[in-house]
């Protein structure tokens, strides 16, 4: 499966748009983006994912470029609830396909 | 549904001794997965099952062993706990309807010391 390069951490104020990067240079053509996070101690939480076409649902928006070399997770209205760590991760669709999850990016909401 | 869920939420354990973590989900969901996260860092893959009877390892195995006799659970053992198993550790499961989608239910987790 593809790696995927995410900043260390960002934040953002509360109300404004959350835009997280993710590059993922080396995807192959039947990989997807996935966008998981993880709230302080909790079990990940899946986001969203997508393959080559912008995704919307009621917790985020995936935006993958048109090379699919890199997509930007937002979150439009952050709130302090959004403060966790998210994860973009690349894997395909087959049987053995596994997500590897890296450090991610620290998202702090500030009041 | 209760999702997955994982018992216990805390353990101790002193080295040399086993234990089971379990881990029980109630979606009918084929795939289960073992993760372990040290502090820090991200998740890595212990092991994981396509479906009852059918168990393969992860990215770090060594030191664990699972069964899956059932298509709701997924226990994983311990057989001689060393410190460099503590940490917190993860089960998830997924359904491979709608094409093989990655989304994940996760369980809250174990953690463990090995002291």
């Amino acid at each position: 499966d593809a790696k995927t390069t995410q900043p260390t951490s960002m934040d953002c104020a509360e109300g404004r748009a959350a835009n997280l990067p993710c590059n993922h240079s080396t995807i192959s053509g039947n990989e997807y983006v996935y966008w998981y996070r993880q709230i302080h101690s909790q079990g990940p939480q899946y986001i969203i994912h997508g393959l080559k076409n912008n995704e919307t649902n009621e917790m985020a928006s995936l935006i993958i470029t048109e090379d699919r070399k890199s997509s930007t997770l937002i979150l439009p209205h952050a709130t302090l609830r959004d403060t966790a760590v998210y994860y973009c991760i690349v894997a395909g669709r087959g049987a053995n396909s596994k997500l590897t999850f890296g450090k991610g990016i620290t998202l702090s909401v500030r009041p | 549904n209760a999702g997955v869920t994982q018992t216990p939420k805390f353990r101790i354990l002193k080295i040399g001794q086993s234990m089971t973590l379990q881990c029980t989900q109630d979606m009918n969901h084929n795939y289960m997965y073992w993760y372990r996260q040290d502090p820090g860092m991200g998740l890595k893959l212990i092991y994981y099952s396509v479906g009852a009877g059918i168990t393969d390892k992860g990215e770090v195995p060594n030191g664990y062993n699972v069964s899956r006799s059932t298509t709701e659970d997924f226990p994983l053992r311990l057989e001689l706990a060393a410190p460099s198993q503590t940490s917190v550790y993860f089960c998830a499961s997924r359904t491979t309807r709608g094409g093989g989608n990655h989304e994940q239910y996760f369980g809250p987790g174990t953690r463990l010391t090995v002291t």
